[in-house]
């Protein structure tokens, strides 16, 4: 298993401005993954970091908008940027098992952007 | 394109027994898995099937049929403490074992006295 530190897990911030999302795990993985899970509804993944190369994002989400970093195999940030409260949402990291059957989570980090 | 659909909401009784099914369609398949989340918590893992049949853990078992592109999530025994809402997951067939989910709409469920 693995256990997944996430911080802030709560913030309000005001439009325009840009919050940092830091994801830490007690051990070494190759992938990290970020998802958002808007009030009520599913998890939508954001992107998938890498260490030692850029993160992938999926179809509906930009680097300049979502920043990633993975300066090493056990820590990760995500920075949502220029808010708006559209962005108003729980921000989950997950990493997976060596089978890549199981998925752990972070206890989220819940974002109100006013 | 990618599509999970599970119920929006079940409603049981405790003692009871609720199944929650889930039909995909993903561009890939490498295995079906449940997650139970309660209200302001982590998705948790309850299973992953990535054969055909039955996975039983405890009270909760889960099935696949891959042919169908169908699996269900069987809870017996019902508690109060299964109230929650339950997400199925796909993982798509590599381009590398990536370990990438894409979830359903989720279901939730409400267990009653």
């Amino acid at each position: 298993s693995a256990v997944i530190s996430q911080k802030p897990s709560r913030d309000i911030c005001q439009r325009g401005t840009s919050l940092t999302i830091q994801c830490q795990v007690d051990s070494q993985v190759t992938m990290m993954f970020w998802y958002r899970q808007q009030p009520g509804q599913s998890l939508t993944l954001i992107a998938t970091a890498n260490q030692g190369s850029e993160a992938t994002y999926e179809s509906g989400f930009v680097i300049d908008k979502f920043p990633i970093s993975r300066p090493n195999l056990t820590f990760s940030t995500l920075t949502v940027s220029n808010m708006s409260p559209e962005d108003s949402s729980i921000y989950l990291c997950s990493v997976a098992d060596i089978k890549n059957t199981e998925a752990f989570f972070g206890q989220g980090t819940r974002l109100t952007v006013v | 394109g990618q599509s999970l659909e599970q119920p929006s909401e079940v409603t049981a009784v405790e003692g009871a027994i609720v199944q929650i099914n889930c039909t995909y369609q993903t561009s890939g398949f490498y295995g079906l898995s449940w997650y139970q989340q309660h209200d302001g918590g982590a998705p948790t893992f309850l299973s992953y099937n990535a054969l055909d049949g039955l996975e039983e853990t405890g009270r909760f078992s889960s099935f696949l049929s891959r042919s169908d592109s169908y699996g269900y999530l069987l809870l017996q025994e019902l508690q109060m403490k299964d109230s929650a809402s339950y997400f199925c997951a796909v993982r798509e067939a590599p381009s590398g074992n990536t370990g990438k989910l894409i979830f359903g709409q989720g279901t939730t469920l409400q267990v009653k006295p």
